[in-house]
């Protein structure tokens, strides 16, 4: 149980492109999913958390008009890297909480990733 | 704030070799601990975790015990395999964030 899709799984496109990436709750409700970044052969940065039906939390430094979400239903959150440029280029990745009952001390839940490169 | 050190890698092994990964943490509160892994070019896998002091996380042979008087979750495993080669991340949760420590490649040889 508790799987979590992110799709799709590679982007290569050109500058100035906008790219969506989804991430999915295949078995689950998820109220709440979280966007990291990862750069190579260092730890995952978190983006922002993403609240079903509102609007998304973004950490210090992460700028909202680049990397638009948005969580439309309990199953689906998506991240919107706007205008990409050379810069964005990175590893995304989705998580969302297993039991949403169960608060702060469940584990989330990973999907598999999607590495963009912007040409 | 909330912080987790680990240490750094690469840490390389031969087959069957044991293994620790040392992890250490600063919390307020009783946070949850947990290790999560990596494979090449994957999204991160739960491990294994626990939620209050002196329990023991365990799975795959892998072992972690919540140490609140060391502050400490130091991961183990008695005999390394070749596919047990990934990055591992220790982590705890703050508020219903996850915060990682900058992981440890493992890497075993044959």
């Amino acid at each position: 149980g508790a799987v979590v899709s992110q799709h799709p799984s590679r982007v290569i496109c050109k500058s100035g492109t906008s790219v969506k990436i989804e991430c999915r709750s295949l078995d689950f409700q998820a109220t709440t999913m979280f966007w990291y970044r990862q750069f190579p052969k260092q730890s995952l940065m978190l983006m922002a958390t993403s609240n079903e039906g509102s609007k998304a939390t973004y950490e210090q430094g992460v700028e909202k008009d680049k990397f638009l979400i948005n969580h439309a239903s309990l199953t689906l959150s998506t991240l919107t890297v706007t205008s990409a440029h050379p810069e964005d280029s990175s590893f995304y990745i989705c998580s969302a909480n297993g039991d949403e009952t169960g608060g702060s001390n469940q584990p989330q839940h990973f999907g598999d990733g999607t590495r963009l490169s912007i040409l | 704030g909330n912080s987790v050190t680990q240490m750094e890698g690469p840490v390389t092994l031969s087959e069957e070799a044991f293994l620790t990964i040392n992890c250490t943490y600063t919390a307020t509160g009783y946070p949850s601990l947990f290790w999560y892994v990596q494979y090449p070019g994957e999204g991160l896998q739960l491990l294994l975790k626990a939620t209050k002091a002196d329990d023991k996380g365990s799975n795959k042979g892998f072992e972690a015990t919540y140490r609140k008087e060391t502050t400490s979750f130091h991961l183990e495993k008695g005999s390394v395999q070749v596919s047990d080669s990934a990055v591992y991340f220790c982590a705890l949760t703050g508020g219903n964030k996850l915060i990682f420590g900058t992981g440890t490649l493992l890497a075993v040889q044959p």
